[in-house]
This record gives C-alpha cells, structure tokens and sequence, in this order.
C-alpha cells in the first residue's frame, strides 16, 4: 500500500517567519511530487510541482526533495496571514494516473 | 489558465434519490477523476477516466458510478443516495497521466 504521510498539525509559525512543512512518502519509485493549498472550504490550487531530479524555488515557495529519507519539503519564506491554509502533498510515479495524497498539514500565521 | 467547472457548489438531496454531479474542464485534458473529502480523511479518489467511453476504479467506488461521453466532461452519479455520502466532492483534471490536477470549485453534497 503506497502511503503519504503528512503531520496534520497545527503548525503555528509568526508572521514573518519561515514556515517549514514535511511530507513523507513510502514509494521508492516516485517521480513526481506537488504542493497543493487549499483555503477552508475551498477546492486544492496547486502551488508548485517538483520532480525526482532536483528542488525549485518559486517566489517565497521552495520545494526540497530528500530522496534517501523518501520526504519532500515546502518552505514558505516571509509568512504572510493569507499563507494560513491547509498544505496537501501527493507523490506519483510517472507510470501511475493517480497521484497519492497525503491528507493535509493545517498551516496557522500569527500576526 | 486551466478551468474545472462543477455544476454545483451546495447540493441538498434525499435519502434514495440519484443524484447526478457533473464537471466539465476546458482544456483537453486526457484524465479526469472524482474524489471526495471528509474531515480527518483527506482525498479519496472515488473514479477516474483516462479518455472517452473510458473509467476506472478508485478506492471507494461503491455506491457511485461515472459517464464520460465525451472528453469535457464526467459526471459522478450517486444510485441511491445515502446520508453517509454526505461530503464535499471534488472533481480534477490533468494533461498528462500522472502529472499536475487542476480541481473544480467542488460540490458540497448533503444527503438527508
């Protein structure tokens, strides 16, 4: 059984901060690996995808991949109130039309 | 951009009605897939279509079935509502096989 593993929080972090967000994954043979936001009530938007071969920075978004202790990061540089959502990691291989989901980390910024 | 479009945001129906959610995407992505989500429970894929006339199983298809008669669109259609399908439902769309899912607004169902 292919699992992702995220802690479901609440992680609080100051406004300003960085804000460090972890996923676990158990399949050894996954390519693919995405960040997704979702606001209470709201649909997941998608917020950057990295893929076995190297991290990507986007903006104050940055996605770090350890692929010896099979999890991928997200770090939020410079926490902003509106940043205040749940984070959803999903992992696949390339092969496989499902994505895997984890089921969420709940990310509070405190002014 | 991408656009998911899900015929409704808020749904009230009763215990044994069939029901019927319909999604339609915009940019001619091959899959399409249902997922629901309940609190403590995150995603759960229900069914996906990877092309026209085409569907398969997600982890908890019981109780659900799905249409996709032509690319655009995939409809999820509930048999005999039941009130534990009470949840919000989700549907995604994605170019390529395994890669990015774009989601609709989702459809928050309750079944009483």
């Amino acid at each position: 059984q292919k699992e992702v593993e995220q802690n479901s929080g609440p992680l609080s972090v100051p406004e300003g901060a960085i804000a460090s967000l972890n996923c676990t994954y158990s399949d050894r043979g996954s390519q693919s690996f995405f960040w997704y936001r979702q606001y209470s009530g709201k649909s997941p938007e998608l917020i950057m995808f990295i893929y076995s071969n190297g991290d990507k920075e986007d903006g104050r978004f940055t996605a770090q991949l350890n692929k010896a202790s099979q999890y991928v990061s997200l770090l939020i540089r410079d926490s902003q109130p509106s940043d205040s959502a749940t984070y959803l990691c999903a992992v696949n291989e390339d092969s496989n039309y499902q994505l895997i989901w984890g089921a969420g980390t709940k990310l509070i910024i405190k002014p | 951009d991408v656009k998911v479009t899900q015929s409704s945001r808020y749904l009230v129906k009763r215990t044994g009605e069939k029901v019927f959610l319909e999604c339609v995407q915009d940019m001619d992505h091959e899959n399409m897939f249902w997922y629901r989500q309940d609190p403590g429970l995150g995603l759960r894929l229900i069914y996906f279509s990877y092309d026209v006339k085409m569907k398969e199983k997600g982890d908890i298809p019981e109780g659900y079935s799905v249409s996709r008669e032509k690319k655009e669109r995939f409809s999820l259609i509930l048999e005999s509502a039941s009130t534990n399908q009470t949840s919000m439902y989700l549907c995604a769309s994605s170019l390529r096989t395994g890669g990015s899912a774009f989601f609709g607004q989702g459809t928050r169902l309750t079944v009483v």
